[in-house]
């Protein structure tokens, strides 16, 4: 099974930075993703880490560290459009994703 | 890239009837599609995983009785809320997944249920 645990809260100034941590125990890992969800709306996928390091796409990066069963989302340049709940889910050898509670990133003017 | 549609996207159902929820994978054959359910202010649960031409496979304390599910095609799977009760109203999100594509997992719209 999946033991996910990433901060409940966090809010930030727009234009600043912002990272999102996220731990995880598992069994059979095979991929990390991380996903903005909108209230009401399905998660929109950001992002995908299966080997160690950092994976930039714009102004999001991933990285991960499956030594350390840890993984963290850098949000740059905040606008107040990315204020949302943002999801870490690991994958295991059966396809399965499980999610962790999700941040609640609020951004500021 | 890959799609996923789910539909309806929300429905409104008196307690005690049946409600449909189909989930189609548009480009792409899905060999296995995944079921979830979300509250309000809480993260996805794994209901059950769906494979093509078999049972699914549901995870600790889902109903299978309650919750049907069919999985006909490589590209549709659906779930159906049986005698549903105010209590499964949530939002219902199903993920298609395909050996294929390992660098994404593809999610329909999602289904808002209410039950009345």
């Amino acid at each position: 099974g999946q033991n996910i645990d990433q901060p409940t809260e966090m809010t930030a100034t727009e234009g600043a930075i912002v990272q999102i941590n996220c731990t995880y125990q598992t069994s059979g890992f095979n991929g990390l993703f991380w996903y903005q969800q909108h209230a009401g709306e399905a998660p929109t996928f950001l992002s995908y880490n299966v080997l160690d390091g950092l994976e930039e796409k714009g102004r999001f990066s991933s990285f991960l560290s499956r030594s350390k069963g840890y993984s963290y989302l850098l949000l740059k340049e905040l606008q107040m459009k990315d204020s949302a709940s943002y999801l870490c889910a690991v994958r295991d050898r059966d396809y399965k994703l499980s999610f962790g509670a999700g941040t609640t990133v609020t951004v500021r003017a | 890239g890959a799609v996923v549609s789910q539909h309806p996207s929300r429905v409104i159902c008196k307690s005690g009837t049946s409600v449909k929820i189909e989930c189609r994978s548009l480009d792409f054959q899905a060999t296995t599609m995944f079921w979830y359910r979300q509250f309000p202010k809480q993260s996805l649960m794994l209901m059950a995983t769906s494979n093509e031409g078999s049972k699914a496979t549901y995870e600790q304390g889902v109903e299978k009785d309650k919750f049907l599910i069919n999985h006909a095609s490589l590209t549709l799977s659906t779930l159906t809320v049986t005698s549903a009760h105010p209590e499964d109203s949530s939002f219902y999100i199903c993920s298609a997944a395909t050996p294929d594509r390992m660098t994404e997992a593809f999610f329909g719209q999602g289904t808002r249920l209410t039950v009345v």
